[in-house]
């Protein structure tokens, strides 16, 4: 069966320092993979997506990056956070086009102070 | 880009009654979905409409999918604490299917009153 893991799954960053989430799918192959955030109480906000290594398509212009290193693991990345960085980030993976279903993460919550 | 308006934003009920949630898009869409977050948790998928007029049943929540493809329900009948959470939908426009299309709506959190 097919499994997903991000981790972390809490941190508390200081403005300006660098971030990294970690997301891995197990038991599929070629997955579309994606970031989305979802500030306190909102809606879920797509970052990015990937439909292959090396491939990402950037939804929302900010001072985060995505990066596809491997098939199934993708990472967020920051080399300075900003206060309004702080949310819920999922990860996520899909197969196919888009309207499959989405299977999310854990999350991790990231609180900038 | 594509957009969906999904109604109430919140929704507070009296545990028994029903609660209904809406989504619509200006487009034609290829299929909705919906998906459930509980509290502190993450989004998990529900069920999927693809079919005009579709009605699917779980138990007690009835999902809907509009004649013309372009809005949804899901109703939830005698609503139980369990059934706190935000509710999304997710839709895909028709003829647009590439991964990363889907258009999640903004969610309606139901609060249940004992």
């Amino acid at each position: 069966s097919q499994t997903i893991h991000q981790w972390p799954a809490t941190l508390v960053q200081p403005v300006g320092s660098p971030l990294s989430l970690e997301c891995t799918v197990e038991g599929t192959s070629n997955p579309n993979l994606y970031w989305y955030r979802q500030a306190a109480g909102r809606g879920l906000q797509l970052l990015f997506y990937s439909v292959g290594i090396g491939q990402i398509s950037s939804e929302v212009p900010q001072n985060l990056s995505a990066s596809r290193p491997q098939d199934r693991q993708f990472i967020l990345s920051s080399k300075k956070l900003l206060l309004s960085d702080s949310g819920f980030y999922l990860c996520a993976w899909s197969v196919g086009t888009a309207g499959n279903t989405i299977y999310f993460g854990e999350g991790s919550w990231l609180t900038v102070v | 880009g594509q957009q969906v308006m999904q109604i109430p934003q919140y929704q507070h009920v009296q545990e028994g009654e029903d609660f209904t949630t809406y989504c619509n898009s200006s487009t034609t869409l290829s299929n909705i979905q919906w998906y459930k977050q509980r509290p502190g948790g993450h989004p998990v998928f529900l069920i999927q409409l693809v079919k005009s007029g579709e009605v699917k049943k779980q138990k007690r929540l009835t999902f809907q999918f509009g004649e013309a493809k372009k809005n949804s329900s899901l109703h939830i009948t005698a609503t139980q604490t369990t059934d706190v959470g935000t509710y999304f939908c997710a839709a895909t426009r028709l003829h647009n299917t590439n991964a990363g299309k889907s258009t999640f709506g903004d969610g309606t959190t139901l609060t249940v009153k004992p």
